[in-house]
């Protein structure tokens, strides 16, 4: 069964506009992750937040987690056209990663 | 560096057919495994390896078979397709990262369609 469970399913937004999708997991972590899939290809990792941190920064991302109610935030801001894709968290475990079923996002022109 | 390298990249087979999927990675990556991603369920992990001559099960084994003779190789097989195999099959690696982040790496997929 899935560990982690996104939402929204599908996000539609205006480029230059903040994107936010949630994730949600049922049992302890070790860290928490979140991938991007472009159509037809594999996924990217795109950042990391270990169980004893609460917020992580990388470029346009900026990931929370907040352990106590078992969830996390990735938030895009001033979103492009290139970030269209689909996006998932995927929470550690005993070494093995189980993933959501993702967030599309579709960022308009 | 090629990184991870799925082949096929599409598959077309009958029921009851079997065939195998390739993945090879270049990066001497311990840790090896498959996922498959359908529609609406994410990625859900069949088996995976943490070294060579070393697999084990993960959340949907069944009808799956896998082999680990080298660091480099993780072929999938299936025994005898089904139409509930139609998915696209994913194979990620990892180092043996002692920081214990477990990043993985992810072929481009190989998407399978039984009849």
């Amino acid at each position: 069964s899935q560990q982690g469970e996104e939402d929204p399913q599908a996000l539609s937004i205006q480029e230059g506009e903040n994107a936010t999708m949630n994730c949600s997991y049922k049992t302890s972590i070790n860290n928490l992750q979140w991938y991007r899939q472009n159509s037809g290809r594999g996924l990217v990792h795109l950042i990391l937040i270990r169980s004893n941190e609460r917020e992580k920064h990388s470029g346009r991302l900026r990931v929370t987690l907040d352990t106590s109610k078992k969830s996390s935030s990735l938030l895009i801001t001033a979103s492009r056209a290139a970030d269209t894709a689909s996006y998932f968290c995927a929470t550690l475990n005993d070494y093995k990663l189980s993933f959501g079923a993702g967030t599309t996002v579709t960022v308009r022109a | 560096n090629a990184g991870v390298t799925q082949t096929p990249k599409f598959q077309v087979l009958k029921t009851g057919q079997s065939m195998t999927l390739q993945c090879a990675q270049d990066m001497n990556h311990e840790y090896m495994s498959w996922y498959r991603q359908d529609p609406g369920m994410g990625l859900r992990l069949i088996h995976y390896s943490v070294g060579a001559g070393i697999t084990d099960q993960g959340e949907v084994p069944n009808g799956y078979n896998v082999s680990r003779s080298t660091t480099e190789d993780f072929p999938l097989r299936l025994l005898s397709a089904a139409p509930s195999q139609t998915s696209v099959y994913f194979c990620a690696s990892r180092p043996g990262d002692p920081s214990g982040a477990n990043v993985l790496t992810f072929g481009a997929g190989s998407r399978l369609t039984v009849l």
